[in-house]
């Protein structure tokens, strides 16, 4: 089994409170990117890495941090600078070429 | 940057009838035009896609339309099944994905 990998799928955080996501792929995808999705709403960018080392903020970076330090990895962090933190958070990875993404199976974080 | 409109929110069919969905973008750069469908609770997944070069494409029960001059994609479900409750996000790609606020369909036995 292999793709996009979340973890973990569903976590609790207190207000205050950092907490990062994991995203890895074995899919050798140069690109990997990071969503937010809000009940009943589409998929807003937050951040994403096109090679190694870089990455660009998209849309609704403010309150969010990434690395890409290797390229099967690409970690969000959700900081307590993020206002309304509750979310559906989905990661994706592409070849870059063709634009097509693969999704991992997302991460529900619920802010107590 | 890009800004991809989705029309309409939601849209209820009878099985067996039709469903289109219609999407604008603002960024003619834009080249790859791809269609996901997600289930509740589930990650979007890859109906459907159209390149820039090409005009139409079909596969099976569903097909997608582009019009690179007037900077619009359509989807189009025929004999439309209950399996195909779900919501439908269209989305546009010139270096990153855009997506539309998507369609919820619904589709009434």
């Amino acid at each position: 089994d292999g793709g996009i990998t979340q973890s973990p799928k569903y976590l609790f955080r207190k207000e205050g409170q950092n907490v990062t996501l994991s995203c890895e792929q074995n899919l050798n995808h140069d690109a990997m990117y990071w969503y937010r999705q809000d009940p009943g709403q589409g998929l807003r960018l937050i951040y994403y890495s096109q090679i190694v080392n870089d990455f660009q903020k998209g849309d609704i970076a403010e309150g969010y941090s990434v690395s890409r330090e290797k390229k099967e990895s690409f970690p969000l962090t959700v900081t307590s600078a993020q206002k309304n933190p509750t979310a559906f958070y989905l990661c994706a990875g592409s070849s870059g070429r063709t634009g097509e993404l693969f999704f991992g199976e997302g991460s529900r974080l619920t802010v107590l | 940057g890009e800004n991809v409109e989705q029309h309409p929110s939601t849209l209820s069919v009878q099985e067996g009838d039709s469903a289109v969905i219609k999407c604008t973008y603002s960024d003619s750069a834009s080249n790859y035009f791809p269609w996901y469908k997600q289930e509740l609770g589930k990650r979007p997944q890859l109906i459907i896609d159209i390149r820039s070069n090409v005009g139409e494409k079909k596969d099976q029960r569903i097909a997608v339309t582009l019009n690179k001059t007037a900077k619009h994609f359509s989807l189009h479900i025929t004999e439309t099944q209950p399996e195909d409750s779900a919501v439908y996000f269209c989305a546009a790609y010139d270096y990153k994905l855009s997506f539309g606020a998507g369609t919820t369909v619904t589709v009434r036995a």
